[in-house]
Formats: structure tokens, C-alpha cells, sequence
């Protein structure tokens, strides 16, 4: 069965770095998109970035970009967020998101999430 | 940048059809998509391509898009579908964007 599985949450202060990671198994990593969806405690869902299924082409939500960058190794069947520059306003569970086939943008496998709490 | 906007709470008695609505400007040229999340969960997908359902999901749950709303109607309300919904589509201006998230509460 199709699973993601996010790492690499915690505790950091800000101004400091840390990278999540997200483990897939069950389906053929290489032919789909993932995403990173973000929710801040008791607030909504936030996208953050897309990588392409070949990993050549990577998109940013403007609160990220220049300071988040989405990876993938297709070998590892993982997907990285490497994040910098850690503001408090990135408190966030992060989840990472198998985008479907079918027409649209649309989630249909998403991992069970990795807190991450930006704090002195 | 593209916004969609949802009511902040509905209520439903159970038994009775919930209606959840997302607008955003020409929404209907869009691709909408719905995801259903409960507390300390992950979200669902609900609905996509405006109305499809994924397997799985029980057929009282349905959707539509026009003009600039798009909307899931949960017939036949149950106690478990009290949860938190989004909507969420995709823009060129802002890439994927979620609605705020509407909270149902059936009683």
C-alpha cells in the first residue's frame, strides 16, 4: 500500500536550519509529483513547494522561497525539505503529498506529518 | 494571488445534507478538490476534478463547480463526518492554494 513517511521534525531556534525528510514506499516513486504541505498549530493547510516527478522543476510558495529547498532522490524513494533560515512562523506540522494523475492538482496519499517548532 | 474562500462553520443535524462552499474568482475554470481532516489527523481526499470521489469514499459525498463557487454536499449526515474540510485548487499565479478550512459540526 501506498505509504510517505515524514522525519526530521523538532525543536530549533530561529535563524537555525533543519531538514525534513519523507520516505515513500508502495507505488513507483519516480513517476509523481510530491509536494509539501505545511499547518501551522490550529490554522489551515499551506503549501509550500513541488518537485517534479524527474526532479528537474521545483515551485516555492513566496513565504518559502529563497529559504526552503525541496529535493528528491529517486534511488532512496525519499523526498527532502531542506530548510533555512527558520523563522517562528514556520512552526508547522510539514506534510509531504503524492500528487494524483488524473487532471488538476489535487493530494491523494498524504504522510501523518512532522512537527517542526521554531523557538529560542 | 488567487484566494478561495470558505464559511468558517457549518451546521447540520444528522440525517440532513451539509453543504460546504469555496469561492474564488472564475472558480469554475478550475479543477476543485476537497479533502476531509480530523483532529491530530492528516488530511483526506474527499472529492476531486470537482466531483469525483476517490475509492473509499461513501457516495453521500459529492461536489460541483460553477461560476465562482465550487461545492461538497455531504447527504445523509453522519456523527463521523464532523471534521474540518478544505477545498484546494490550482492556480498559475500562486500554484496550488488551499481554502481556509470550514468546520462542520453535526447536532
Amino acid at each position: 500500500q501506498v505509504q510517505l513517511v515524514e522525519s526530521g521534525g523538532g525543536v530549533v531556534q530561529p535563524g537555525r536550519s533543519l531538514r525534513l525528510s519523507c520516505a515513500a514506499s508502495g507505488f513507483i516513486f519516480r513517476t509523481y509529483v510530491i509536494h509539501w504541505v505545511r499547518q501551522a498549530p490550529g490554522k489551515g493547510l499551506e503549501w509550500v513547494a513541488v518537485i517534479s516527478d524527474d526532479g528537474s522543476n521545483e515551485y516555492y510558495a513566496d513565504s518559502v522561497k529563497g529559504r526552503f529547498t525541496i529535493s528528491r532522490d529517486k534511488p532512496k524513494n525519499t523526498l527532502y525539505l531542506q530548510m533555512n533560515s527558520l523563522r517562528a512562523e514556520d512552526t508547522a506540522v510539514y506534510y509531504c503529498a503524492r500528487e494524483g494523475l488524473d487532471s488538476g492538482t489535487y493530494f491523494d496519499y498524504w504522510g501523518q506529518g512532522t512537527l517542526v517548532t521554531v523557538s529560542s | 494571488s488567487y484566494e478561495l474562500t470558505q464559511p468558517p462553520s457549518v451546521s447540520v443535524s444528522p440525517g440532513q445534507t451539509a453543504s460546504i462552499t469555496c469561492s474564488g474568482d472564475n472558480l469554475g475554470d478550475k479543477y476543485v478538490c476537497w479533502y476531509q481532516q480530523n483532529p491530530g489527523q492528516s488530511p483526506v481526499l474527499v472529492i476531486y476534478q470537482d466531483s469525483k470521489r476517490p475509492s473509499g469514499i461513501p457516495e453521500r459525498f459529492s461536489g460541483s463547480n460553477s461560476g465562482n463557487t465550487a461545492t461538497l454536499t455531504i447527504s445523509g449526515t453522519q456523527a463521523m463526518d464532523e471534521a474540518d474540510y478544505y477545498c484546494q485548487a490550482w492556480d498559475s499565479s500562486t500554484e496550488v492554494v488551499f481554502g481556509g478550512g470550514t468546520k462542520l459540526t453535526v447536532l
